[in-house]
């Protein structure tokens, strides 16, 4: 079983501070890491996707990849209200031909 | 920026009738998908297209289900004889190639009742 975990939230952040989301998977084979985020009733939107460990930064998010320790995160720089959606974690494996998604984290953040 | 257009928007079918929902993904994409989504419950994989036929199918996926690309440009799933259990958001995602982010369409909400 290809289990992609997150817990569910909700994630409370005042406007401006840092918000932390994590994700595990179970399957070392997984090759690739998306972030999606989706409001609620839409689709998801692809933020960012991550294939090497370590860091990488795109504007105000920085996704962290550890094989290791089977995780990726999502860290949110200045949260704003408009962040506020549930955040999908993704992962491929062995191939690119499908996505396992994990069930979100649900993100407010609080003027 | 280019967009995965689906229709419609949301359809209501009788239990037992068949729906077609339709996709019409980004011109240059080659890799077709359809995902499903069950209020408050994870995106599940259900089909992937690739070089008009089938690459990869899920266990969600039976002989109810089936989908085409009629004419080059729709992407279309169809639904036989729907159940209660398959109301849910469809989605369809095209990608450009491996390697990247699914781009997804807006999604279809179908309710049998």
């Amino acid at each position: 079983q290809k289990e992609v975990e997150q817990n569910s939230g909700p994630l409370s952040v005042p406007e401006g501070a840092i918000a932390s989301l994590n994700c595990t998977y179970s399957d070392r084979g997984s090759q690739s890491f998306f972030w999606y985020r989706q409001y609620s009733g839409k689709s998801p939107e692809l933020i960012m996707f991550i294939y090497s460990n370590g860091d990488k930064e795109d504007g105000r998010f920085t996704a962290q990849l550890n094989k290791a320790s089977q995780y990726v995160s999502l860290l949110i720089r200045d949260s704003q209200p408009s962040d506020s959606a549930t955040y999908l974690c993704a992962v491929t494996i062995y191939n690119f031909n499908k996505f396992y998604f994990g069930s979100g984290t649900k993100l407010n953040v609080k003027p | 920026e280019p967009e995965v257009t689906q229709t419609p928007s949301h359809q209501v079918t009788q239990m037992g009738q068949e729906v077609i929902l339709r996709c019409v993904p980004i011109s240059n994409h080659l890799y077709f998908y359809w995902y499903r989504q069950i209020l408050g419950q994870k995106v599940e994989f259900l089909v992937s297209f690739y070089n008009n036929e089938i690459s990869e199918k899920s266990e969600i996926f039976d002989d109810q289900f089936s989908v085409e690309r009629p004419d080059g440009s729709n992407f279309t799933l169809k639904i036989r004889s729907t159940k209660l259990e398959d109301s849910a958001m469809y989605f369809c995602a095209s990608l450009p190639g491996q390697g990247y982010g699914y781009t997804f369409g807006s999604g279809t909400r179908l309710t049998v009742v």
